[in-house]
């Protein structure tokens, strides 16, 4: 299975600042399609995931420009500026190129 | 809109089977695919496998071969998960979540709580 790391584990924050967040993957994740379909999640706690980017760096419906996502081959990184108190909880990357389908171990973005 | 409820908590003694349903609402179900994930709380998130509404075929993560089988009902636009076997590994929070086109979980349920214990 390819294993997806990110980095870092905790990224604390404070309003209205900038992070970002690594997700490497042991394999390159480019199809034989010539898609990358790496996407990032942020799940609120109690909540499930919430999609905000798919395959690397396309904001899903009603995500605000302030989250962008970048990067080719194994290496991946959301930005997010301009956090706000809704912005806080676990980020994951996720893999759809390679069968399973792999998750990261998850980012857990939290205030100063 | 896309909808997907979840039935509620489980609570199951090990050995046992449960059926988890995912009924869908606001989307042409029986061209969709679907997927379920595995959480354990506080633990990050595991895909188990993808069934395809129109004919019924299904892929699956060699992990949970045996221990989940995937169905729909496409008169009643419901996805349905069964786990058979449980243990307490079993014990977590499970997710169906619609596949776009592209590959990817675009909506998810709410998640459902399934505890085995005796």
């Amino acid at each position: 299975d390819v294993l997806m790391t990110q980095t870092p584990v905790s990224l604390p924050v404070s309003l209205g600042g900038q992070v970002s967040i690594s997700c490497r993957s042991s394999q390159s994740l480019v199809h034989s399609d010539g898609n990358t379909y790496l996407h990032w999640y942020l799940q609120k706690p109690g909540q499930s995931p919430q999609l905000l980017i798919y395959r690397v760096s396309n904001r899903f419906s009603g995500v605000p420009d302030r989250f962008s996502g970048s990067g080719s081959g194994t290496d991946f990184t959301l930005k997010i500026s301009r956090v706000e108190p809704e912005d806080l909880g676990v980020y994951y990357c996720l893999q759809s190129t390679h069968f399973p389908n792999t998750f990261g171990a998850g980012t857990k973005l939290e205030l100063k | 809109q896309v909808k997907l409820q979840q039935s509620g908590a489980e609570l199951v003694k090990p050995g046992a089977s449960v059926k988890l349903s995912c009924k869908t609402s606001g989307y042409t179900f029986s061209t969709s695919y679907m997927s379920w994930f595995k959480q354990i709380p506080g633990q990050s998130i595991e895909w188990i496998g993808m069934i395809y509404a129109g004919d019924g075929g299904t892929g699956y993560n060699q992990k949970f071969k045996g221990k989940a089988t995937l169905t729909v009902d496409t008169s009643s636009s419901t996805a349905y998960m069964d786990l058979s076997s449980l243990t307490t590994e079993d014990s977590a929070v499970y997710f169906c979540a619609r596949m776009y086109y592209d590959g990817y979980p675009d909506y998810w349920g709410q998640g459902v709580m399934v505890t085995v214990s005796s």
